[in-house]
């Protein structure tokens, strides 16, 4: 099983294009998580779902869409990209939300000129 | 915002040693998980406990959740180089409903051992 994983691994974009980060998980999980990373800061959940064609916001959904078209599938797209949106997004899935680890990509490592 | 809080930011220690990392957090819990990340790498999932929970074990580890101090800590005995990583701890907030697995996470302890 390939577990979780996250294409492209590297972007670069200019402020104002657009771009969507694919995740793909083989394990049959329900949930689906987006996060970012910041320099020394812990993860912060930008968009999550529950199941396959649902999406929901997290604490830093602005500026940012997301997709579960698929169970296996969750995109995340940045319509108009800012320099603040310079991180790493870190894709995650669970079984369920209680009580279950999450299993997560490598990261895409995003930068925005 | 950031619901733990981890301390030290750093720690760097001799193979063979102890390592201890703590974590605060504000609110209500349903559990605590806490979570490895290698260097340009995704997490791990190391270990969860529950909020009704007071120390756990799993191999090397061991955790404990002190409910009525907000506060855990992890402790990695014997540490080896290959454990040199950032850890992180991740609190599951109970609203009072449903929960989504929505975890928050705290900045992190980076973890040097040296060989």
């Amino acid at each position: 099983n390939a577990g979780v994983t996250q294409t492209p691994k590297f972007r670069v974009l200019k402020t104002g294009q657009s771009m969507t980060l694919l995740c793909a998980q083989d394990m049959n999980h329900e949930y689906m998580y987006w996060y970012r990373q910041d320099p020394g800061m812990g993860l912060r959940l930008i968009h999550y779902s529950v199941g396959e064609g649902t999406t929901a916001k997290g604490e830093v959904p602005d500026g940012y869409n997301v997709s579960r078209l698929k169970k296996q599938n969750f995109l995340l797209g940045l319509e108009s990209a800012a320099p603040s949106q310079t991180s790493v997004y870190f894709c995650a899935s669970s079984y369920s939300g209680v009580l279950n680890e999450q299993f997560f990509g490598p990261g895409t490592r995003l930068t925005v000129l | 915002s950031q619901q733990g809080e981890e301390d030290p930011q750093a720690l760097s220690i001799q193979e063979g040693e102890n390592a201890t990392m703590n974590c605060s957090y504000k609110t209500s819990i349903n559990n605590l998980q806490w979570y490895r990340q290698n260097s340009g790498r995704g997490l791990v999932h190391l270990i969860l406990i529950r909020s009704n929970e007071r120390e756990k074990h799993s191999g090397r580890l061991r955790v404990t959740l002190d409910t009525s101090k907000k506060s855990s800590s992890l402790l990695i005995t014997a540490s080896r180089a290959a454990d040199t990583a950032s850890y992180f701890c991740a609190t599951d907030p109970n609203a009072g409903g449903t929960s989504y697995g929505k975890l928050t996470f705290g900045q992190g302890t980076i973890l040097t051992v040296h060989p």
